[in-house]
């Protein structure tokens, strides 16, 4: 079965100073990958994904992540974070097939003036 | 345009009440997945369907029963509410179940209290 650790629970970056959020996941195979991002009250939404192809995805709001496969990780990053970043952001992984997706527990993110 | 719609957004349950949430999505989507969400703990699967009529088990479905008896809505129902069950729960839905294109529109949770 697949897994996903997100090691940070909470991270503090300054507005317009980069962000990288760390994701990995344990699967034998290539997954499947996503970032989703929750804003206070609200539902899940999504901001990337990886399928195949071009490790290096661009997403919405100016996010990006890179799948690295001999480190087993999908770091999401942003070079300038905007106080309006402020949120929790999930990793999830897709084991292929017909399969559901397994969550991380989340990273909040603080935005400090 | 509204997605994927939940009721209701907030219920205090006693204990041993029973109640059901209601998901409605307009996408036409043929999937669908109940998820309750505990801080510290991220989102858990509680139960899926996969088409109208059809159910299935997540991670976590004990205490939970659902039904999908028209395509466009999913209902989870708890029949005695125990405070274990204090939770925000989302609702999401998807064009596809096949996990390289399962992309999930999430509506905005309902936060259910059991006292």
């Amino acid at each position: 079965a697949q897994s996903v650790t997100q090691p940070d629970i909470h991270i503090t970056v300054s507005e317009g100073a980069s962000l990288e959020l760390r994701c990995n996941y344990s699967y034998g195979a290539t997954p499947y990958l996503f970032w989703y991002v929750q804003s206070p009250g609200q539902g899940l939404q999504l901001l990337l994904k990886y399928f195949s192809g071009d490790t290096l995805v661009q997403g919405i709001k100016g996010f990006e992540a890179e799948f690295k496969r001999s480190q087993s990780s999908f770091n999401l990053r942003k070079p300038s974070v905007h106080w309006s970043d402020a949120a929790e952001y999930f990793c999830a992984v897709g084991a292929g097939g017909y399969s559901t997706l397994t969550f991380g527990k989340g990273t909040m993110l603080l935005v400090s003036p | 345009n509204a997605g994927v719609t939940q009721t209701p957004k907030f219920r205090v349950l006693k204990t041993g009440q029973s109640m059901t949430l209601l998901c409605a999505q307009d996408m036409n989507h043929e999937y669908m997945y109940w998820y309750r969400q505990d801080p510290g703990m991220g989102l858990r699967l509680i139960h899926y369907s996969v088409g109208e009529g059809t159910t299935a088990k997540g991670e976590v479905p004990d205490g939970y029963n659902v039904s999908r008896l028209k395509k466009q809505n999913f209902l989870l129902g708890l029949e005695s509410a125990a405070p274990s069950q204090t939770s925000v729960y989302f609702c999401a839905s998807s064009y596809s179940r096949y996990s390289g294109a399962n992309v999930l529109t999430f509506g905005a949770g309902s936060r259910l209290t059991v006292l």
